[in-house]
């Protein structure tokens, strides 16, 4: 079945420590790959996307994520956190075939100050 | 620009009464969405359309309708309302074109949250 999977559910850092979030999708097909962020009472938004050309895709905010075609991943960094990074983030995945959009259930990000 | 609107943004429901969310967006997007938000549970696909008169099943339909009689507009009825419909429901569009770059970015609409009791 199609899925896309976020590794991690919660992650607690502290300031400017470094972050890796892990997204893995089940999809034999092409696709397009997304990560949105959602800050607290605030609606889903894009923070970077890969459509084709270059796997390192840099986002909005100092975040950048890569795409590695053989492990079917799309795992978003950044290098410093900062305390408002604290949101929730998606990975999103467009499956070419079929059209649609399928989300992973989400990482709860808390940076401490 | 307006975007994606969504109404109504709160509504109580008892069991088995209907009502219908409503969407609407202004930016000719042909692709439209309806997603469920469950805390721990990400966002779900309920329904999706590609064009107006075209619907298909996301992960999650039982429960809900849609219909696509236009571009712009696309709402989702839930007939019989239950405990577990009971969610944050996000309508969302975007434009086509698998290698055009803004294609399939999502616009999201401000949400609309369902308690049915």
């Amino acid at each position: 079945a199609q899925s896309v999977s976020q590794h991690n559910h919660h992650v607690i850092l502290s300031e400017a420590a470094s972050l890796e979030l892990g997204c893995n999708y089940s999809y034999g097909g092409t696709v397009n790959l997304f990560w949105y962020v959602q800050y607290p009472g605030q609606h889903l938004q894009l923070l970077l996307k890969y459509f084709s050309g270059d796997p390192l895709v840099k986002g909005i905010k100092g975040f950048e994520a890569e795409f590695i075609k053989s492990k079917f991943s799309f795992n978003l960094r950044k290098p410093s956190v900062q305390w408002s990074d604290t949101a929730e983030y998606f990975c999103a995945v467009f499956m070419n075939r079929d059209d649609k959009i399928i989300f992973g259930k989400g990482t709860r990000l808390h940076i401490l100050p | 620009n307006a975007g994606v609107t969504q109404t109504p943004k709160f509504r109580i429901l008892k069991i088995g009464q209907s009502m219908t969310l409503q969407c609407a967006q202004d930016m000719n997007h042909n692709y439209m969405y309806w997603y469920r938000q469950d805390p721990g549970m990400g966002l779900k696909l309920i329904y999706y359309s590609v064009g107006a008169g075209i619907t298909d099943k996301g992960e999650v339909p039982n429960g809900y309708n849609v219909s696509r009689s236009t571009t712009e507009d696309f709402p989702l009825r839930l007939e019989l309302a239950a405990p577990s419909q009971t969610s944050v429901y996000f309508c969302a569009s975007s434009s086509t074109g698998h290698r055009v770059s803004g294609a399939n970015v999502l616009t999201f609409g401000a949400g609309s949250r369902l308690t049915v009791l």
